[in-house]
């Protein structure tokens, strides 16, 4: 099983629209999780930390989910500017080594 | 500002051909990663290094080697280059006393192999 495995996508979604993004992970000993968006041919950027239950930042709530080993992310009132790749980022190897999953894009049409 | 470097940000080889990418950091930062992005597939780390003279491998490190003589600078290098390392490859950084989970990115390598 890979360390961290992402919804394949890609999804399409309307402007406006709730779309929500899963991650699962094996490390059961990760404690702290986090969420990157990239647009295309760019580097990587950090969107939100999870560190317990889950965390909020306006439009954007990331969710953590120990007992079944996901994380999520939940993007509400999509903007055509979240158009983008997602990906779900662990820790391993005691917090020194980031492991990236697949990601998952996201289109938003208008 | 300058952050993370990278150069080249593009180079063409040959097969059989050899080149260091060279990543460098004005942030002060221990700990240094060089990944490598194919389509369609999130960054698969290589090689990464905790501090200056300390490596250790990633998840995809046949190939390749690094090293980190000063704090600033972490080396990729390829000995005998060959068409499946053709990737785009990304050098990133971050403090060990951070856990916000924030990685400095460099711009990118683009790295085509003939």
């Amino acid at each position: 099983r890979k360390e961290v495995e992402q919804d394949p996508g890609p999804f399409n979604v309307p402007e406006g629209a709730t779309v929500a993004f899963n991650c699962t992970y094996s490390n059961s000993a990760s404690q702290s999780f986090f969420w990157y968006r990239q647009d295309c041919r760019k580097e990587p950027k950090l969107l939100m930390s999870v560190y317990s239950s889950g965390n909020e930042d306006g439009r954007f709530t990331a969710q953590l989910n120990r007992a079944s080993q996901y994380i999520s992310l939940l993007i509400r009132d999509s903007k055509l500017s979240d158009s983008a790749t997602y990906l779900c980022v662990v820790p391993s190897g005691g917090y020194n080594k980031l492991i990236f999953g697949a990601g998952t894009r996201l289109a938003v049409h208008p | 500002n300058a952050g993370v470097t990278q150069t080249p940000k593009f180079r063409v080889l040959k097969t059989g051909q050899s080149m260091t990418l060279l990543c460098a950091q004005d942030m002060n930062h221990e700990y240094m990663y060089w990944y490598r992005q194919d389509p369609g597939m999130g960054l698969r780390l290589i090689h990464y290094s905790v501090g200056e003279g300390t490596t250790a491998k990633g998840e995809v490190p046949d190939g390749y080697n690094v090293s980190r003589l000063k704090k600033q600078n972490f080396l990729l290098g390829l000995e005998s280059a060959a068409p499946s390392q053709t990737s785009v490859y990304f050098c990133a950084s971050r403090s060990p006393g951070d856990n916000t989970g924030e990685l400095f990115f460099g711009e990118g390598s683009r790295l085509t192999v003939l």
